[in-house]
């Protein structure tokens, strides 16, 4: 089954408003990891969250880890039209050998 | 220091042909994973390797499908008598170091088979 599944699929915005998306995994982790896909593009990385964390902060960047709930979430603060891309979450397989990404949610922030 | 390189970015391929795809990890890294994204999908692990090891292949489809990652020069994916389910953007990323270790991606390969 499937570790990493964000929440919403789709989110519209407008330019200066902030975009939160939510990740739910079933396994324990220990870390988890958020990237960015701008269309037709690769991955980027954006940050990584180690399970003894519970927030951290990168830019505009701030990211959440609830390990009791098995979730986190990714929020984009004042957020701007080159935010416009896919946001997926990220983590390990149990061998510890590969991630395992969410479908994803596809952010569109219109100016 | 560059990041991944792979090639070729597009790549367009017949059915019963064969595909190779290439990836460089990024300098000092020396474990390579591919992955490939269907359309509106997430990526799927494929492959890990290191230097001239398969270490896990759980994500590979069982036939036609095969990697290689050389003492010397870049990882090579191979696909074999290509499909049109085949069609997809496959992705390599590299690490420092193994498991929980950021993985960087490079801009991936779009196959598309006729």
């Amino acid at each position: 089954s499937q570790q990493g599944e964000e929440d919403p699929q789709a989110l519209s915005i407008q330019e200066g408003e902030n975009a939160t998306m939510n990740c739910s995994y079933k396994t324990s982790i220990n870390n988890l990891q958020w990237y960015r896909q701008n269309s037709g593009r690769g991955l980027v990385h954006l940050i990584l969250i180690r399970s003894n964390e519970r927030e951290k902060h990168s830019g505009r960047l701030r990211v959440t880890l609830d390990t009791s709930k098995k979730s986190s979430s990714l929020l984009i603060t004042a957020s701007r039209a080159a935010d416009t891309a896919s946001y997926f979450c990220a983590t390990l397989n149990q061998a510890g050998t590969a991630l395992i990404f969410g479908k994803g949610t596809t952010l569109s922030v219109s100016s | 220091n560059a990041g991944v390189m792979q090639n070729p970015r597009h790549l367009v391929r017949r059915r019963g042909q064969e595909a190779r795809l290439r990836c460089s990890p990024m300098k000092g890294h020396s474990h390579v994973y591919w992955y490939r994204q269907l359309p509106e999908e997430g990526l799927k692990f494929m492959v890990y390797l290191q230097k001239e090891n398969i270490i896990d292949e759980s994500g590979m489809p069982k036939e036609r499908f095969s990697a290689e990652f050389p003492k010397e020069g870049p990882s090579i994916l191979r696909i074999q008598q290509v499909v049109r389910g085949d069609s997809a953007a496959y992705f390599c990323a590299s690490s420092q170091g193994a498991g929980a270790d950021t993985q960087y991606f490079g801009p991936g390969t779009r196959l598309t088979v006729l």
